[in-house]
């Protein structure tokens, strides 16, 4: 079965400051993907980035990158110059493309960024 | 853009009733999803349907019935509500594989969310 955890319940930045949020998954799988979600207070889930386990290079979002570790089954988000528009709940989730879209979350981290 | 609405963004009622919680989306996707958020426990899914009729069990799906009656409609249905039925609920659609290329790897795009309470 897969898994996902997200080990940092609450983290907090300064503007304009780097923070990394951590992830880690469990699969057996071959063909998967990856995903981080932010979910503002406004409460809608907003897509990040995705990551395709087939491919080597991270991927990148503007301010946003990942760090995908696939032996070590690590799939760390990056975000660069901190905005208090980044301050949100932020999910990392996994899918296996034979399981049409099927997605397995984390529990979340809580990100704050401080003026 | 791709819209997912949610009928109520709050939503209270009492220990004992059917309630439904309805989801409409406007891209003509084939999946659809239903998931309950818990604080430290993130997204669970409980019920996901790939098609008209089509329904299939997520991870806990005890307690709650679906209905997908027509493709942009998907309801989630607590058929006697319980106070451990208290939670943020979200509705997710997305593509189904073979709806395009790289149908399988695209994301899910999500309603709102409704905030029940169960009294």
């Amino acid at each position: 079965a897969q898994t996902v955890t997200q080990s940092q319940p609450e983290m907090s930045v300064q503007e304009a400051e780097t923070v990394t949020l951590s992830c880690t998954y469990d699969t057996s799988e071959n063909n998967y993907y990856l995903f981080w979600y932010k979910q503002p207070p406004s409460r809608q889930m907003i897509l990040v980035i995705r990551q395709e386990a087939y491919k080597q290079q991270n991927a990148t979002e503007n301010r946003f990158s990942v760090n995908f570790q696939k032996a070590a089954k690590s799939f760390s988000l990056k975000i660069s110059d901190s905005q208090l528009g980044d301050t949100a709940m932020y999910f990392c989730a996994s899918g296996v493309y034979n399981q049409g879209g099927k997605l397995i979350f984390g529990q979340g981290t809580e990100l704050s960024v401080k003026p | 853009d791709v819209k997912v609405t949610q009928s109520s963004r709050y939503l209270v009622k009492r220990t004992g009733e059917k309630v439904f919680l309805e989801c409409v989306q406007d891209m003509d996707h084939e999946n659809m999803f239903w998931y309950r958020q818990d604080p430290g426990l993130g997204l669970r899914l409980i019920y996901f349907s790939y098609d008209v009729k089509m329904k299939e069990k997520g991870d806990i799906p005890e307690g709650y019935s679906v209905s997908r009656e027509k493709k942009e409609r998907f309801s989630l249905i607590l058929e006697s509500a319980s106070t451990n039925q208290t939670s943020m609920y979200l509705c997710a659609s997305g593509l189904h594989p073979g709806q395009g290329p790289g149908a399988s790897n695209q994301p899910q795009h999500f309603g709102d969310g409704t905030r029940l309470s169960i009294l």
